[in-house]
């Protein structure tokens, strides 16, 4: 079967780092994307792995590792507006793109 | 690029009613997803568009649920005798065939409430 993990709720303070962690049990792989979306709105692009390794867009980093189906988001100097859900989706061969349920990241002052 | 465009971003209507959602993708992407989405979870995938094709439907999508995509730009999605179990966030997306692992950008979305 399809299986996307990510935990369902964080707290971090402002100025902090946060790491949010996705495990995955798909048929194929092709990618693996993580979305941003707040509350009532559509998701937006983070960022994209297809091979082993850290991928870093400013305060936005993500990492992947394909042979224990694992990657992570990585958000350092946290914000009040990163408080949003963050989804972690995975290409599983051609259209398919399958999602989590998404962590809620609450950050507090 | 004016991104994806969804119309309407609201809509309420009664139980048994029939209703239809409009979706624009971004113009140079040739492939177009609808998505549903309820409190708390993922999007779950309903039906895809290469072009004009209908290539794959959800076992979600029952037989009261029909997309089109005519001539290969904007896709509707049509649900017919609306129940209240169709309340949920209908999202579009689009995507460009090899770019970037076929990221997709998706539309603000039309929230659904069925009475």
């Amino acid at each position: 079967g399809q299986n996307i993990d990510q935990p369902t709720e964080m707290t971090a303070t402002e100025g902090a780092i946060v790491q949010i962690n996705c495990t995955y049990q798909t048929s194929g792989f092709n990618g693996l994307f993580w979305y941003q979306q707040h509350a009532g709105e559509a998701p937006t692009f983070l960022s994209y792995n297809v091979l082993d390794g850290l991928e870093e867009k400013g305060r936005f980093s993500s990492f992947l590792s394909r042979s224990k189906g694992y990657s992570y988001l990585l958000l350092k100097e946290l914000q009040m507006k990163d408080s949003a859900s963050y989804l972690c989706a995975v290409n599983a061969g051609g259209f398919k793109t399958i999602f989590g349920a998404g962590t809620r990241l609450f950050v507090k002052a | 690029d004016t991104g994806v465009s969804q119309d309407p971003r609201h809509k309420i209507t009664k139980r048994g009613q029939n209703v239809t959602f409009r979706c624009d993708p971004i113009s140079e992407h040739n492939r177009l997803y609808w998505y549903r989405q309820t409190l708390g979870q993922g999007p779950e995938f309903l039906t895809y568009f290469q072009n004009e094709a209908q290539l794959e439907k959800s076992r979600l999508l029952s037989d009261r649920f029909s997309a089109e995509r005519p001539k290969g730009s904007f896709s509707t999605l049509e649900i017919q005798r609306t129940e209240q179990g169709d309340s949920a966030m209908y999202l579009c997306a689009s995507s460009y065939t090899g770019a970037g692992g076929e990221t997709q950008y998706f539309g603000p979305g039309t929230r659904l409430l069925v009475l």
